[in-house]
Formats: C-alpha cells, sequence, structure tokens
C-alpha cells in the first residue's frame, strides 16, 4: 500500500540552509506536494511537482524529486525563525485524487 | 481571497455527548475531506466527500459519520464523543482537477471529558 515516510524533527542555525526528505512508496504518483502547517493552523500548499519533473525552484524552496528512488527532498535557502513550522510531504497516487500525507517533520531554526 | 471556515477553533465536550463540526468552503469545489491530526500521527483521513450527498469512508471512520446536504458545508459528527477522539480535526477541500491542491481550514481543537 502506499506509505509516505519523513523524519519528525531538524533542526538548523538560522541563516543555513535546511534540507527535508521524504520517501514514498507508490511508483504511479503523479503529483508531490510539500505543505507547511505553522503552530494553531491549518496546512498551507508550499508547492508540488509534477512526476515527470526532477526539481522545481521558488525563490528559496527548491523541491528534487528523484523517481527512481521515490525519494522527494525540499530544500529552504537561508532559513530563517518564520521558517519554523512542521512540513508535510504528501502525493498521490496515480489514478486517485487523495493524497496521503507523511507524518510532518517539525523544523526548529535557532538564532 | 479563498477560504474554509471551520465553525470553532476550540470546542470541550463531555463523553456521549453529540458533537457537529462544521466546515464551509467558498472556491465551488468538488472534493471535501475530514482529517484529525494527532502528534507523531499526522493526518489521517476520517471521510471524504466527492459530491453533494456523496460520501466515502477514509482510513479512520469508526465513531464518525458526515453530510454534504450542500456543495460548500461538509459536517463531521461524532454520534457519541468518547475520549479518544480528542485530537485536531482538520477539513480541507479542492477542486476535481489536478493537482488536487488542498486548501485547509484553521482547524477544531475538540477536548472530550
Amino acid at each position: 500500500g502506499e506509505d509516505v515516510e519523513q523524519s519528525l524533527f531538524l533542526s538548523v542555525r538560522e541563516g543555513d540552509s535546511s534540507v527535508i526528505n521524504c520517501t514514498y512508496t507508490d511508483s504511479s504518483s503523479t503529483y508531490l506536494y510539500w505543505y507547511k502547517q505553522e503552530p494553531g493552523a491549518g496546512l498551507q500548499l508550499l508547492t508540488y511537482i509534477f512526476s515527470n519533473m526532477d526539481m522545481k525552484q521558488d525563490q528559496r524552496l527548491t523541491v528534487l524529486l528523484n523517481k527512481k528512488d521515490k525519494h522527494l527532498s525540499l530544500r529552504i535557502a537561508d532559513t530563517q525563525t518564520g521558517d519554523s513550522a512542521i512540513y508535510f510531504c504528501a502525493e498521490t497516487p496515480g489514478g486517485s485524487y487523495i493524497p496521503t500525507f507523511g507524518r510532518g517533520t517539525s523544523l526548529i531554526v535557532h538564532p | 481571497d479563498v477560504k474554509v471556515t471551520q465553525s470553532s477553533r476550540y470546542l470541550v465536550k463531555r463523553t456521549g455527548e453529540k458533537v457537529f463540526l462544521e466546515c464551509v468552503q467558498d472556491m465551488d469545489h468538488e472534493n471535501m475531506f475530514w482529517y484529525r491530526q494527532d502528534p507523531g500521527l499526522g493526518l489521517r483521513l476520517i471521510y471524504f466527500s466527492y459530491d453533494v450527498k456523496m460520501k466515502e469512508k477514509g482510513d479512520i471512520p469508526e465513531g464518525y459519520s458526515v453530510s454534504r446536504e450542500k456543495k460548500e458545508r461538509f459536517s463531521l459528527i461524532l454520534e457519541s464523543a468518547s475520549t479518544n477522539q480528542t485530537s485536531m480535526y482538520l477539513c480541507a477541500s479542492h477542486s476535481a482537477g489536478g493537482p488536487y491542491e488542498q486548501f485547509f481550514g484553521p482547524g477544531t481543537r475538540l477536548t472530550v471529558l
């Protein structure tokens, strides 16, 4: 069955780059996503990548997709304290519109 | 500004009470979802709906039911609340076509005493 895995915590220093990793099992995934959840709020889509792409860049965010290894990563350049949040990886299997979410990675940014 | 709203941010109920959680979206989305979020467990899908009066069970439907009488409104019902239903409940919606970006409400933190 489908499964999305990511580490639970990541701690970085302000100004450094953060890399959050995710692995998934469904090789038929069509879309892969990164969502951000700030304290006390719902999730908000940060970015998504279509499965026929291997990279997407949007300002400080870079998404890398390795379909062979079923590995997705999110790099945040020049990480700021405002980036502290929970980041969820998600994927939509082929033929479905129901996303499967990982358990979320808590990013802690130290001044 | 697109929006998903939930009727309450915080709710405290007693064991055995019937609880209604309401969700409204203003984006004319066909698909609506209810999740619960617990620390370390991420998001778990309770129910979803792809059209008015249509509903499908998610991964953890036991103890819950849903209602969708209008396209913009999706209600989650706890028929007889129990302490193990204390959780954060998130509503989401997305349109029928890809990329299936989900828009989330702010969540309802439910405590069952």
